[in-house]
């Protein structure tokens, strides 16, 4: 079946520092991909999406890349602040009822 | 707008009690979802709505009931309450069209000692 799969975290950055948090993708058909983002205490909020390959999400200076030949959409950043400090959810819909999700990453950024 | 909201946000519980999560969204959604987030893990389907009067079991049922007798309403029951069922619980919405993104409520923490 189709399946999400994210790098462990939890990823440990300095303020201003790049961030890349993989995720890698199986399905059978042209899913939709998204991120999602948790902060503490609080529910998942959607972060960004990419309905069709190449297309490219970005929200917030976060950016994904919906790549079809590598079945990836890894989630990059340029300058990471502490606010960014979260766990961040990579997931996939094939179109049908269900959203798949990944494990989920935890970010820490220290100033 | 108030999106996806859900009651209560805390609740501890004692073994073998009963209680109802409640959720209700004001988008005019007609899929609604339960999912439950146990510690430092990602979230697992419980139950879900594709419309009012139709219910389909997730991944992890056992142990929970839900209704929908309208579109904005999507209640979860816990019957005989476990500590298993120790948990974050959060409902979501999604509208039928587009790329399928759910939007998710605040969440239920649940304690069962």
């Amino acid at each position: 079946g189709d399946s999400v799969t994210q790098m462990e975290g939890p990823v440990t950055l300095s303020e201003e520092a790049f961030l890349t948090i993989n995720c890698t993708y199986t399905a059978t058909g042209y899913p939709s991909l998204f991120w999602y983002v948790q902060y503490p205490g609080e529910g998942l909020q959607l972060l960004l999406k990419a309905t069709k390959a190449d297309d490219k999400g970005s929200n917030k200076g976060f950016e994904a890349t919906y790549r079809k030949e590598t079945t990836s959409f890894h989630l990059e950043k340029g300058s990471v602040q502490v606010s960014d400090s979260a766990v961040y959810f990579c997931a996939l819909s094939d179109n049908t009822d269900k959203l798949i999700f990944g494990t989920g990453t935890r970010l820490q950024v220290f100033p | 707008n108030a999106g996806v909201t859900q009651t209560p946000k805390f609740r501890i519980l004692k073994i073998g009690q009963s209680m109802t999560l409640q959720c209700t969204q004001d988008m005019n959604h007609n899929y609604m979802y339960w999912y439950r987030q146990d510690p430092g893990m990602g979230l697992k389907l419980i139950y879900y709505s594709v419309g009012a009067g139709i219910t389909d079991k997730g991944e992890v049922p056992n142990g929970y009931n839900v209704s929908r007798s309208t579109t904005e309403d999507f209640p979860l029951r816990l019957e005989l309450a476990a500590p298993s069922q120790t948990s974050v619980y959060f409902c979501a919405s999604r509208t039928g069209q587009g790329a399928y993104e759910q939007y998710f409520g605040p969440g239920t923490r649940l304690t069962v000692t």
